[in-house]
């Protein structure tokens, strides 16, 4: 299974800045997914980053807002833009295999 | 697209009874169904997880049964303990490079 290196484990940014994550896999994949669990709720897809071509946003997400790069096959970032407190919530990285995440970027925006 | 739902949302039992978590889709193409434990402040890890080419599957305390003509699946843990109190997440995808699809989550708590 791929080992999903994700950074940073955790950040309290203020509102109006931009915080990127930066998700590293051992191997290389086609497509790496990116998720956001809101304290309290389940995990909901942001977008699907395929390697050369621009990711794909889900409803409720735009490319302005969750800018991604997706440089090579075993690097993606995330960037939460502009933050408010409602960005504040776990931000998790998988592959295609799916079944593992990255450690998870825990975002606080004060 | 898939939706997933999952049911109850909390769930409490006695230390040594038994859980059931149940799961519906929607999508009869879906064929990978994966649960997840969450422990406070930690990612979901996965736990176990079964494809559509079989009904059902055990690890040790804890299994999984999948109807696809129902599109309904199940985790059941046995002996249950107090350290399997956490949030369960089910989810399902179809093959290639599809997302997976999250219920609601489980809150179970196990009672001393």
């Amino acid at each position: 299974s791929a080992v999903i290196s994700q950074k940073p484990s955790r950040d309290i940014c203020q509102r109006g800045t931009s915080l990127t994550i930066q998700c590293q896999v051992d191997s290389q994949v086609t497509m790496m997914f990116w998720y956001r669990q809101q304290p309290g709720q389940s995990l909901t897809l942001i977008a699907t980053a395929n390697q050369g071509s621009e990711a794909t946003y889900e409803s409720g997400f735009v490319i302005d807002k969750f800018p991604i790069s997706r440089p090579n096959l075993t690097f993606s970032t995330l960037t939460v833009s502009n933050m408010s407190p409602e960005d504040s919530s776990i931000y998790l990285c998988s592959v295609q295999s799916e079944a593992f995440f990255g450690q998870g970027t825990r975002l606080t925006v004060v | 697209g898939e939706n997933v739902e999952q049911h109850p949302s909390t769930l409490s039992v006695q230390e040594g009874d038994s859980a059931v978590i149940k799961c519906t889709y929607s999508d009869s193409a879906s064929n990978y169904f994966p649960w997840y434990k969450q422990e406070l402040g930690k990612r979901p890890q996965l736990i176990i997880d079964i494809r559509s080419n079989v009904g059902e599957k055990k690890d040790q305390r804890i299994a999984v049964t999948l109807n696809k003509t129902a599109k309904h699946f199940s985790l059941h843990i046995t002996e249950t303990q107090p350290e399997d109190s956490a949030v369960y997440f089910c989810a399902a995808k179809n093959s290639g490079n599809t997302p997976l699809v999250f219920g609601k989550g489980t809150r179970l708590s196990v009672i001393a």
